[in-house]
This record gives C-alpha cells, sequence and structure tokens, in this order.
C-alpha cells in the first residue's frame, strides 16, 4: 500500500530564504512522485514530477526536488522564496501501476507562508 | 488547449436536494478522476473512469453518490440526498495512460459545494 506524509502541516519563511517543504513516501512498488501547488479558491497546478531517471527534478517558479530512495524522501525546495510562493503544497504518489498516474494518494499538505 | 473545466464553481443548496457536478476532461485524455478536499480528510480520490468506463469507486462515500461519463467529454458527479457533511471541494482531474512524459493529471478549477 502507498502514503504520503507530509513533515509540517505549516511553514513559514521570510522573502529571500530557503523553502524546504518535506514528504516522505511509503509505495510497494517503484513509486511516480509529484508536487502539486494549490492557491487560494484555486484547483492543483503541477510544479514537478519524478517518474524514473535523473532523481533531482526541476519544475515550475524556481522548485526542484530529489527523489531519495534510501530515506524513501521527495523534499521541495526553492533556493528563494518570493511573496508569490505562499500557497499550499501537496506531495503525491502514484497508487497502484505506474500507467494510472492520475489515481494518487496525496499527502496532507503544507501551508507555505511568505513574511516580507 | 482549455484544461479540465468543471461547473458549477460554486454551488450553495439546502439539506436533502439533488447536485449535480459537471466536469469536461482534456480532450484526448482516457482517464478521469474525481477528488473530494476537506479539512478533516484532505484530498480523497471518489472514483475514476479509464475509456468512459468505471474502474474503481471504492472511494465513493455512500449509495448518494453516483457518477457517470456517457461520453469521452463529460462527467457527472450526483449526491443525492445531499447532506450538510457532503460540503466540500470536488475537483475533477484527467490524465493520459503512462508511463511517459505527460501523463500527470491535470486538475480541473473545483466546484465548492456547501450543504446548509
Amino acid at each position: 500500500a502507498q502514503s504520503v506524509t507530509q513533515l509540517g502541516s505549516h511553514v513559514s519563511v521570510s522573502e529571500g530564504a530557503l523553502v524546504l517543504l518535506r514528504c516522505n513516501y511509503s509505495s510497494s512498488v517503484p513509486p511516480y512522485l509529484f508536487w502539486y501547488v494549490q492557491y487560494p479558491n484555486q484547483g492543483l497546478q503541477l510544479l514537478l514530477k519524478y517518474t524514473t531517471g535523473a532523481t533531482l527534478v526541476k519544475g515550475i517558479n524556481g522548485f526542484e526536488a530529489e527523489f531519495k530512495k534510501s530515506e524513501t524522501s521527495f523534499h521541495l525546495t526553492k533556493p528563494s522564496a518570493h511573496m508569490s510562493d505562499a500557497a499550499e503544497y501537496f506531495c503525491a504518489v502514484t497508487r497502484g501501476v505506474v500507467s494510472n498516474t492520475g489515481k494518487l494518494i496525496f499527502g496532507q499538505g503544507t501551508t507555505l507562508q511568505v513574511k516580507p | 488547449d482549455a484544461g479540465v473545466i468543471q461547473s458549477p464553481r460554486h454551488e450553495v443548496t439546502e439539506m436533502g436536494q439533488e447536485v449535480t457536478l459537471r466536469c469536461k476532461p482534456i480532450s484526448g485524455h482516457d482517464y478521469l478522476f474525481w477528488y473530494r478536499q476537506t479539512m478533516m480528510r484532505g484530498l480523497e480520490l471518489l472514483i475514476y473512469f479509464n475509456n468512459n468506463v468505471p474502474i474503481d469507486d471504492s472511494g465513493m462515500p455512500e449509495d448518494r453518490f453516483s457518477a457517470k461519463m456517457p461520453n469521452a467529454s463529460f462527467s457527472t458527479l450526483k449526491i443525492q440526498p445531499s447532506e450538510p457533511r457532503d460540503s466540500a471541494v470536488y475537483f475533477c482531474a484527467s490524465s493520459l495512460r503512462g508511463p511517459g512524459q505527460n501523463t500527470e493529471a491535470f486538475f480541473g478549477q473545483g466546484t465548492r459545494l456547501t450543504v446548509v
């Protein structure tokens, strides 16, 4: 069975500071991993994904994440936070076979606050 | 493509009434998913379709919930009768069959349902 744990429901950083949002997963099969962002009253937008190959993946808006199999982690980082990064972030893992990449298990989400 | 389109964006209804949520997936996508987002339970997969056929409805909470996909470009999620605990944001998403480069799920803007 697959599961996702996001450590910290709220993270607060200063503008220009490093952003680190933590995600650990459990999967009995090689996972596909995703980070989605949700702005207030909006749908989910894909930030980045890991499927196979390079373990460091780069996404939109300067975000990147590294798949670490030994740690079962897929933490999201951004070197310098911007006010516009304030949103809720969801880590997700595919549930079951990877041919179905919309059948996702989501973490509980992390709200990122960026202070001026 | 305009992305996944959901209607209405907001719905307020009285307890006991029938509610129908609508979704138009991205053209050419094989899979369609209905998710529900609540504060208590986060994002949960309710049901998904592959080529218009319901594959897994194990996430549908009760018999009051039903979903259909009469053709490749339209799906509905119906709640009859509605109850206050059904209040949530309902997301529709679609994806291509994977694995592959662009097989992530694309989400609609969601329908915010309030049952009073």
